[in-house]
């Protein structure tokens, strides 16, 4: 398995830009979510997910937009990107009620908005 | 709200000495806490979960315990070494699926 994978590794946007940080698990997890992680903020949950075609908002979802139609497949919109969110966004997916709900996270992709 | 603290921000211990990493909550009613490690410019790595109805769980050189009436989880780390040098996270869910992090112990253990 590769469990939770995340592209790009690396973006640079101009304030305004939109784009889309991809993130995918083949562990056939209900659950999936989206944090960033920002000094001295610790992590902060932006958008989740509990199953296909159902997301919900977390702590800090201004300017973020995400979509789940398939269980693999997690990506979240940056709609207009502004320098406050530069920062490093990790996707984590984990299974449901059934299970341990133990939380596996993805490599990162470390965004800067110029 | 929950709020997670994790005391003390930064530790540094010569290799050999056991690591006692803390985390506290603001509210009992947990699901499940779970311990990450990150290295850095890395992802978190899971290192421990323990349920809410558990008192403590083991996995090598790690064990964590969970008191749950009084809001307090800690981590030991048994005879550390200098790869064990990292920031260690403590997440806690409550009944929902939302996770709330502590900001992290960076530990470094010196050769």
């Amino acid at each position: 398995n590769a469990g939770v994978t995340q592209t790009p590794k690396f973006q640079v946007l101009k304030t305004g830009q939109s784009m889309t940080l991809q993130c995918a698990q083949d562990m056939n997890h209900e659950y999936m979510s989206w944090y960033r992680q920002d000094p001295g903020m610790g992590l902060r949950l932006i958008h989740y997910s509990v199953g296909a075609g159902i997301t919900d908002q977390g702590e800090v979802p201004n300017g973020y937009n995400v979509s789940r139609s398939t269980t693999e497949d997690f990506p979240l919109r940056l709609l207009s990107a502004a320098p406050s969110q530069t920062s490093v966004y990790f996707c984590a997916s984990s299974y449901g009620k059934d299970r341990s709900y133990e939380q596996y996270f993805g490599p990162g992709t470390r965004l800067t908005v110029t | 709200k929950q709020e997670v603290t994790q005391i003390p921000a930064a530790l540094s211990v010569p290799e050999g000495e056991n690591l006692v990493l803390n985390c506290s909550f603001t509210d009992s009613a947990i699901y499940n806490l779970q311990w990450f490690r990150q290295d850095p410019g890395k992802g978190l790595t899971s290192l421990l979960l323990i349920q809410s109805s558990q008192r403590e769980q083991t996995s090598g050189r790690l064990n964590a315990s969970l008191d749950k009436s009084s809001g307090r989880s800690t981590l030991y780390i048994a005879a550390s070494q200098p790869g064990d040098s990292a920031t260690y996270l403590c997440a806690v869910r409550p009944n929902d699926y939302k996770l709330s992090f502590g900001a992290g112990t960076t530990v470094t253990v010196r050769a």
